[in-house]
């Protein structure tokens, strides 16, 4: 069964003070891994997709990384407006129409 | 254009009433899927359309029924809900498994409780 963990559960940031999220994940064959921003009452805003490991993909002051069983959504400089829970979801290659989310990360930015 | 239009925004229904949520898209994806979001949990699908057909179905009571009347609609239908029903019911698409099945992008969500 698929699985994917994230963490840490949340995290309190100083604005500017960099800082990761991690995403693991166990599935048979990886179809993709996917990043969602969601802010408190509004459906998840799509960052990024990631195929395969070594790939990168940059957006802004997030990063996206992914290994063969995690990936990574490192944060440079934050401000408060990048306070929202952050999610990672993945698609199993032999299963590919069902978007498995992890619990999510929520990231305070403090002015 | 990547939007995804879910409506009503809110909605408050009895359980003995009957009621539909909408969705609709215009990217020309040809999978479209309702989840269900508890607060402060991630969202667990409820169901999965491919080219117009139900595909997935996540074992989800008989009391939602969900109807997919063409390429770019979805609807739910709601009946004889109860109140741990009361959650964001999120739409989302994406390209379907013949086009490579990439990202899905979500509607806002309806806020649906049950009194």
């Amino acid at each position: 069964e698929d699985q994917v963990t994230q963490s840490p559960e949340a995290l309190r940031l100083q604005e500017g003070e960099s800082s990761s999220l991690n995403c693991s994940y166990t599935v048979s064959g990886l179809r993709g891994l996917f990043w969602y921003r969601q802010d408190p009452g509004k459906g998840p805003e799509f960052l990024f997709t990631l195929y395969s490991a070594g790939e990168e993909k940059e957006k802004e002051r997030l990063k996206a990384t992914l290994t063969k069983k995690e990936s990574f959504l490192h944060i440079t400089a934050p401000k408060p407006e990048d306070s929202a829970t952050y999610l990672c979801a993945v698609q199993e290659d032999n299963y590919g129409q069902n978007f498995v989310f992890g619990p999510g990360t929520r990231l305070s930015v403090l002015p | 254009d990547t939007e995804v239009t879910q409506t009503p925004k809110h909605l408050v229904m009895g359980m003995t009433n009957k009621k539909s949520l909408k969705c609709e898209q215009h990217m020309g994806h040809r999978a479209m899927y309702w989840y269900k979001q508890k607060a402060k949990k991630p969202p667990e699908l409820m169901f999965v359309y491919s080219y117009e057909k139900l595909s997935i179905n996540e074992s989800v009571p008989s009391r939602f029924s969900p109807e997919c009347p063409n390429s770019s609609l979805l609807n739910l239908h709601l009946h004889a809900l109860q109140p741990e029903d009361s959650a964001l019911y999120l739409c989302a698409s994406s390209q379907g498994p013949r086009e490579g099945n990439t990202e899905a992008f979500f509607g806002q969500g309806t806020r649906l409780t049950v009194v």
